[in-house]
């Protein structure tokens, strides 16, 4: 059984560019969080999908953006690059968003760096 | 207690030690207190998820306490080994989680 998977592993943009990162889910799971990890901090919460909508919110601007497939895999999209927005990217994958106290199960992360 | 704290921030100890870490969070609004063990370069491990006051989870040498009340939990290594050697993590919360900074434990053979 696969559990999450991210891609890329490893990616190089410069300020004002735009990304996209993917994450899978766990097989059999619905619902997929993503977080920033900045140096030296734990992970902060970005948002999370369930159902193709955004259910939940951390304290991003908009310039961060998602999107859910019917499939559950997820992409991670961020507008106008800043140099902050270096980071370890990850992804989470859990069931049942409604019940919301299910282990959320983590991909590798997808490093992002900002030159 | 306003966000998620551990404590320390670092540990080095001795294979065969027993050792022990912290993490604080707001104990209002309380739903779920979560424990990872994030290993260089691989995926954060999920180890255990407490909802309720007074739980206790084992797993192998490692368990963990909850106190919803004061707001901790004690995550509790025995014997530790160098494969222990990870950051640990604690989180708060339900489908949003509010992490810690971590405790990065070294175990020296």
């Amino acid at each position: 059984d696969a559990g999450v998977t991210q891609s890329p592993t490893h990616l190089i943009k410069t300020r004002g560019q735009q990304v996209t990162l993917r994450c899978s889910p766990k097989s059999g799971h619905d619902t997929v969080s993503w977080y920033q990890q900045a140096l030296g901090q734990g992970p902060q919460f970005i948002f999370q999908y369930y159902e193709e909508e955004e259910r939940q919110r951390g304290n991003f601007p908009d310039r961060f953006s998602g999107h859910q497939f019917p499939n559950y895999s997820s992409e991670l999209n961020v507008n106008a690059l800043l140099l902050g927005d270096s980071a370890l990217y990850l992804c989470a994958s859990s069931l049942e968003w409604v019940r919301g106290t299910d282990t959320q199960y983590f991909g590798p992360g997808t490093r992002l760096t900002v030159l | 207690i306003l966000n998620v704290e551990q404590s320390p921030q670092s540990l080095h100890v001795q294979e065969g030690d027993s050792t022990n870490f912290t993490c604080s969070f707001p104990s209002s609004n309380f739903y779920a207190l979560h424990w990872y063990r994030w290993e260089t370069a691989k995926s954060p491990e999920a180890l255990f998820v407490m909802t309720l006051n007074g739980d206790e989870k084992k797993k192998g040498r490692i368990s963990a306490t909850l106190n919803t009340k004061e707001g901790y939990s004690y995550l509790y290594i025995k014997g530790s080994q160098p494969e222990d050697s990870a950051t640990y993590l604690c989180a708060r919360g339900a489908n949003m989680l509010t992490f810690g900074g971590g405790t990065r434990l070294m175990v020296k053979p």
